[in-house]
């Protein structure tokens, strides 16, 4: 699976857009990119999922560049609760195969 | 309803002995998974395994083992338990359909060895 590179932390208003960031630049054709995040003491949630069209769902929205070496994760309203660590990953889709966690991003919402 | 639940939440135990932490999932998915998340907070996978195939990772220890009674149980069994397989276990599921298979994790397993 590709490398991917994340911002360690970062903060962000109650009520404002959460804008986190992930480098892939190694991706392959038929890799997809995830994002999973980890609220303290629980285990990974899964988020969303694409290949190169931007995705939406009712948790979150993720924009992926033309060439797909980067792509964001948009998490239109952050709430106290969205206080996560979330993981960008990037696989091959498909076929049970294991996702490999990096040191992802820190997300402090701040009242 | 829970959909991946393990048990036991915490578990404490002494070196050298042997435990088994449980999975089940309900959602009848056909690929369960181990995951260990260590003090520094890294998630790593141990184990894959559906009912055609089990795959390790090559670090995990052979002193863990995989078992599945049947497709909605993948229990964790440890043995000559050491100080640093201290860690939080983390079973997940997921069903291939198409180009999804979303994981679904458990709550974690809080084992400590002392």
């Amino acid at each position: 699976d590709a490398k991917t590179t994340q911002p360690t932390s970062m903060d962000c208003a109650e009520g404002r857009a959460a804008n986190l960031p992930c480098n892939h630049s190694t991706i392959s054709g038929n890799e997809y990119v995830y994002w999973y995040r980890q609220i303290h003491s629980q285990g990974p949630q899964y988020i969303i999922h694409g290949l190169k069209n931007n995705e939406t769902n009712e948790m979150a929205s993720l924009i992926i560049t033309e060439d797909r070496k980067s792509s964001t994760l948009i998490l239109p309203h952050a709430t106290l609760r969205d206080t996560a660590v979330y993981y960008c990953i990037v696989r091959v889709a498909g076929a049970g195969n294991m996702l490999t966690f990096g040191g992802g991003t820190r997300l402090m919402v701040k009242p | 309803d829970t959909a991946v639940s393990q048990t036991p939440k915490y578990l404490v135990t002494q070196m050298g002995n042997d435990k088994s932490i449980k999975c089940e999932q309900n959602l009848g998915h056909d690929t369960m998974y181990w995951y260990k998340q260590d003090s520094k907070k890294f998630l790593k996978i141990m184990f894959s395994y559906n009912n055609k195939e089990l795959i390790i990772n090559e670090t995990v220890p052979n002193r863990f083992s995989p078992k599945s009674p049947d497709k909605a149980h993948l229990n964790l069994h440890i043995n000559s338990l050491e100080l640093g397989d201290s860690a939080v276990y983390f079973c997940a599921s997921s069903q291939v359909r198409g180009a999804s298979d979303t994981q679904y994790f458990g709550p974690g397993t809080r084992l400590t060895v002392l």
